[in-house]
């Protein structure tokens, strides 16, 4: 079975700090990954994604992930965060049974300290 | 292009009351998805059309959910009888079968408050 999980539920990080969300998932098949950001009663912003190619993927707002197939693992990073990436991010797997459907984690919120 | 649209942003309703939520996606996805999303957890499948046809529901859609989509436009789930345990967010996006993995669109949720 797929799964994706997320080992931090919270990360407190002072600002200008960098920071690392970490993401594990599982699957047989080839995968397909991305990460999300929500604010506080808001939708789901796309951050960026994996599909194929270059393992270090760049997104918006200075984020960063690494896709390691050996460590199934797909880490967002971000050198300097500031304190409006306070927000709660999801780290997701697109799959496909008939059509493609997200399976996500559980979450990670980042609370950014002045 | 505006988006995927979602109404009402929020509803909050007494338990044992119904409910209908409306999604209007991107105009040419013809593929539209419903998930929900509670507190402290990431977004679950629901249900999927594709056009007008219901193709897949998740046993998470207990009886008293039903969805529609009509037309292949616009798309409404219904929540009947209320129970608090409903309370969340509701997420719609859409797709388009052209575009494979592109184009996946979320929109803003409604989120159902029953008390």
């Amino acid at each position: 079975a797929q799964s994706v999980t997320q080992l931090d539920s919270q990360v407190p990080v002072f600002e200008e700090a960098p920071v690392e969300l970490r993401c594990n998932y599982s699957s047989s098949v080839s995968v397909y990954l991305f990460w999300y950001v929500q604010y506080p009663n808001q939708g789901l912003q796309l951050l960026l994604k994996y599909l194929s190619g270059s393992t270090l993927v760049k997104g918006i707002n200075g984020f960063e992930a690494e896709f390691n197939k050996s460590q199934t693992s797909f880490h967002l990073r971000k050198p300097s965060v500031h304190i409006s990436d306070t927000a709660e991010y999801f780290c997701a797997l697109l799959t496909y049974s008939g059509t493609y459907k997200y399976i996500f984690g559980t979450g990670t919120r980042l609370k950014v300290l002045a | 292009d505006t988006g995927v649209s979602q109404n009402p942003r929020h509803k909050i309703t007494k338990r044992g009351q119904n409910v209908t939520f409306r999604c209007d996606p991107i105009s040419e996805h013809n593929r539209l998805y419903w998930y929900r999303q509670t507190l402290g957890q990431g977004p679950e499948f629901l249900t999927y059309f594709q056009n007008e046809a219901q193709l897949e529901k998740s046993r998470l859609l207990s009886d008293r959910f039903s969805a529609e989509r009509p037309k292949g436009s616009f798309s409404t789930l219904e929540i009947q009888r209320t129970e608090q345990g409903d309370s969340a967010m509701y997420l719609c996006a859409s797709s388009s079968s052209k575009q494979g993995i592109y184009g996946y669109t979320f929109g803003s949720g409604t989120r159902l408050t029953v008390v």
